[in-house]
């Protein structure tokens, strides 16, 4: 399967700060890359979609201001979480999607965000 | 709007055994992708096998097939000879094929499938 590479893989930050997670497809060009956040023992929640040169489209209830995506290339997307709080704390997931006719959605192997 | 059940929260499976992971699914779209994927505790997503709706040919992988029944919605995994690092939790998912490009995946809920050696 193809690669997607997610960076950092964890980040320890204090209250208040931001922190940025890249996201990486190695192997093919995505113009559809996605964001999830998976709760422990839960499914992935969908925060938002990006596609490349647009903004994203989040999902109800993820703030905009707060979770900034920017899909800037074909290959990479980044999240950064702003003015990150101890309830951020969380396991992010990228995602990058093959377009036509596969649809094949290829993940990151996640962001561990610990905010003290 | 889609909806994908798991109603298995968890199962375990002997070693070298062969054990079916359940699935149905809503829709009302006439064409759509399933997929299977398997989160091992290292929490890296992995595609396990996929499955064109409008093939019925059922696909399969090495030790992994499904069993696609589009008129029940039903999209089961079967895995044959199970391995050790078969355990992980197993997630269902549809997409629409209409345009399916920005369209997002519809996750279940998860199987945790446990192999026993």
């Amino acid at each position: 399967g193809a690669v997607v590479s997610q960076h950092p893989s964890r980040v320890i930050c204090k209250s208040g700060t931001s922190v940025k997670i890249e996201c990486r497809s190695l192997d093919f060009q995505a113009t559809t890359m996605f964001w999830y956040r998976q709760f422990p023992k839960k499914s992935l929640m969908l925060m938002a979609t990006s596609n490349e040169g647009s903004k994203a489209t989040y999902e109800q209830g993820v703030e905009k201001d707060k979770f900034l995506i920017n899909h800037a290339s074909l290959t990479l997307s980044t999240l950064t979480v702003t003015s990150a709080h101890p309830e951020d704390s969380s396991f992010y997931i990228c995602s990058a999607r093959r377009g036509y006719p596969s649809y094949e959605q290829y993940f990151g192997p996640g962001t561990r965000l610990t905010v003290t | 709007a889609q909806t994908v059940t798991q109603s298995q929260p968890e199962m375990s499976v002997q070693e070298a055994e062969t054990v079916t992971l359940s699935c149905t699914y809503d829709t009302s779209e006439s064409n759509y992708y399933l997929f299977w994927y398997k989160q091992p505790p290292s929490r890296q997503m992995i595609l396990v096998i996929r499955q064109e709706a409008y093939k019925q040919q059922n696909a399969t992988e090495n030790r992994f097939s499904v069993n696609f029944q589009k008129a029940a919605k039903s999209f089961s995994l079967k895995i044959s000879d199970s391995q050790l690092g078969d355990t992980a939790m197993y997630f269902c998912a549809f997409i629409p094929d209409s345009g399916a490009g920005s369209y997002q995946l519809t996750f279940g809920k998860g199987t945790k499938l446990s192999v026993i050696p």
